[in-house]
């Protein structure tokens, strides 16, 4: 199984431009998320979502939008995309428990120019 | 709300000298205490956590003791390669996100 898979690995748009990161997971997790990576700040929560259907905001969700209509994927759009968005995106499942592991995808890299 | 701090980096060090991440917590209650890593140009992946207090944590060589008292988990191994050079984070559950409250990450520079 692939685990956790995200696409596009690198992505360079100009401001004001929309776009989507795919995020696709085939272990049947019903928690995945969407954090972004800047350096000295570590990860942050952007979205999240405990089931197909489900998703609520986490610490930094301006200008982000998700939806959770499969089990299995997880998208998020960048409405009007902004130079404040350049940053290393971060999707991950867990089967849910408090105890359980995150899985990472590999990041998608993104500059807004 | 949850926090977590680690120590600054970068940590630059000798292959097999002894290493150590300092991390310390705020939390409600006894939460699972993990670290995850991320080796250049890749995601993150768990590699260690403690479920309860007292407990400890290992793989690849790598360390971490639970300790409730001075709320810390703090990183160690007695013996780094050149190969453990990577970026590491601590971390702990946000409860009702399912989701993980990190440190900022600490890199770490192993030389030859």
């Amino acid at each position: 199984n692939a685990g956790v898979t995200q696409t596009p690995k690198f992505q360079v748009l100009k401001t004001g431009q929309s776009m989507t990161l795919q995020c696709a997971q085939d272990m049947n997790h019903e928690y995945m998320s969407w954090y972004r990576q800047d350096p000295g700040m570590g990860l942050r929560l952007i979205h999240y979502s405990v089931g197909a259907g489900i998703t609520d905001q986490g610490e930094v969700p301006n200008g982000y939008n998700v939806s959770r209509s499969t089990t299995e994927d997880f998208p998020l759009r960048l409405l009007s995309a902004a130079p404040s968005q350049t940053s290393v995106y971060f999707c991950a499942s867990t089967a849910g428990g408090l105890t359980d592991t995150q899985y990472f995808g590999p990041g998608t890299r993104l500059t807004v120019l | 709300g949850n926090s977590v701090t680690q120590m600054e980096g970068p940590v630059t060090l000798s292959e097999e000298a002894f290493l150590t991440i300092n991390c310390t917590y705020t939390a409600t209650g006894y939460p699972s205490l993990f670290w995850y890593v991320q080796y250049p140009g890749e995601g993150l992946q768990l590699l260690l956590k403690a479920t309860k207090a007292d407990d400890k944590g290992s793989n690849k060589g790598f360390e971490a003791t639970y300790r409730k008292e001075t709320t810390s988990f703090h990183l160690e191994k007695g013996s780094v390669q050149v190969s453990d050079s990577a970026v590491y984070f601590c971390a702990l559950p946000d409860t009702g996100r399912r989701a993980l409250t990190f440190g900022s990450g600490t890199r770490l520079q192993v030389q030859p």
